[in-house]
Formats: structure tokens, sequence, C-alpha cells
């Protein structure tokens, strides 16, 4: 069975510093997918970004930046330069198919201090 | 926009009810979950569904079932809702590879 393993229950930083999220997973498949969603204190679930086994290749989005590792299955996640309006909870996810549910972490509760 | 929409967003039940939580996206979605979030446990999947009228079981299926009777339409039960039931509750459907989750029903049984 799969596992997902975010070590980091919390982490607090003043804002402009930068932080950086930890992913590990656990899969014997070959192909899966991997997912990191951010949840607000409103508490919907948003969708920030999804990796394919195959594309090891790291993704920059503005202030957010992913590394994906499969050779230590880490998937990790950095902000640069944090806001206020970061502070949130971080879920990591895997999925194997398109009829799969997600496999969650227990998400990374993420404070970042003015 | 996707949109899932929930038909609760917070719920209060007594011990012993029957409980139906309701889940429609409008995307014309083949699959559907529902998870539960607990403090330090994350999300797990209950059930989930990929086609109308078929349904499998997740992580923790036990004191719940499912009924997918339309395809826009998920609906999770609680036969006799306990104390342990307790629980924010997200529905989502794929699109395919990308799960899209309604706000969360926040339910508390007592």
């Amino acid at each position: 069975a799969q596992k997902v393993t975010q070590a980091q229950t919390e982490i607090s930083v003043v804002e402009k510093e930068d932080v950086t999220l930890d992913c590990v997973y656990e899969t014997r498949d070959t192909t899966y997918y991997l997912f990191w969603y951010k949840q607000p204190p409103s508490g919907e679930l948003v969708f920030l970004i999804r990796r394919n086994s195959f594309d090891e290749q790291n993704e920059i989005s503005g202030r957010y930046s992913w590394n994906f590792q499969k050779s230590t299955s880490s998937f990790n996640f950095t902000i640069t330069a944090s806001q206020v309006v970061d502070s949130a909870v971080y879920f990591c996810a895997l999925m194997l198919g398109r009829a799969d549910g997600l496999t969650f972490g227990k998400g990374t509760h993420l404070i970042i201090q003015p | 926009d996707v949109k899932v929409t929930q038909s609760s967003r917070y719920l209060v039940k007594r011990t012993g009810e029957k409980v139906f939580l309701e889940c429609v996206q409008d995307m014309d979605h083949e699959n559907m979950f529902w998870y539960r979030q607990d403090p330090g446990l994350g999300l797990r999947l209950i059930y989930f569904s990929y086609d109308v009228k078929m349904k499998e079981k997740g992580d923790i299926p036990e004191g719940y079932s499912v009924s997918r009777e339309k395809k826009e339409r998920f609906s999770l039960i609680l036969e006799s809702a306990s104390t342990n039931q307790t629980s924010m509750y997200l529905c989502a459907s794929t699109d395919p590879y990308e799960q899209y989750f309604g706000p969360g029903t926040r339910l508390t049984v007592t």
C-alpha cells in the first residue's frame, strides 16, 4: 500500500524567510502522480501542483517551487520570501491512477509571522 | 470553472440518526470521492465511484455507504451516526488526474 509522510507537523517562520515543506512517499508502482494542496483557514482545498512519475523536472511558479527526486522518493515544496497569506495547512498527496483516490500526508501547518 | 458543491457547510445530528451528505459536480466527471479530515490524521478516503451505480471502498469505509444514481451526484450515507463520525467531510471529482474539492461539510454527532 502507498504512503505519504510529511514529517513536519508545524513550521513557524517570520515573513520574507524561505521555507521548505518536506514530503516523502512510498509506492511500488512505477506510474503515479504527486500533488500539493493548500488549505487556508477558510477550509477549502486549493490545488497547487500535479507531477507524474515520469517527469522529474523541477517546477517554479512565482514564489513557489517544487523539487521532485525519485531517487529519494521526495517531492518537496519551497516558498521563497514567504508572506502572511501563505499561512495554511499544506498537504502532499499521491495517486496511482485516474480512477484512484488520493493518499494524503497528515499535512504541515505553516505559520508565517509578520 | 469546475464546481463541486456540498449540501451543507455545517450539520449537527444525534447519535443513531441516518445522515445524508450530498455532493454535486457540474463538469460531467466520471470519478467522485468522499474523504474525511481529522486533526493530525489528514484526509482519508472513505468511498469512491467511477461510474453511475458503481462504488468502491476506500481506506475507511466502515460505518458508511454511498449512492450514485446520477453522474453528477454522489451521496455519503451514515446509516446510524456515531460520535466518532464527527469530522469534516470533503467530496471531490476528478478531471481525470486533478481532484477538485468541494467546500466541505463539518458534521457534529452528539
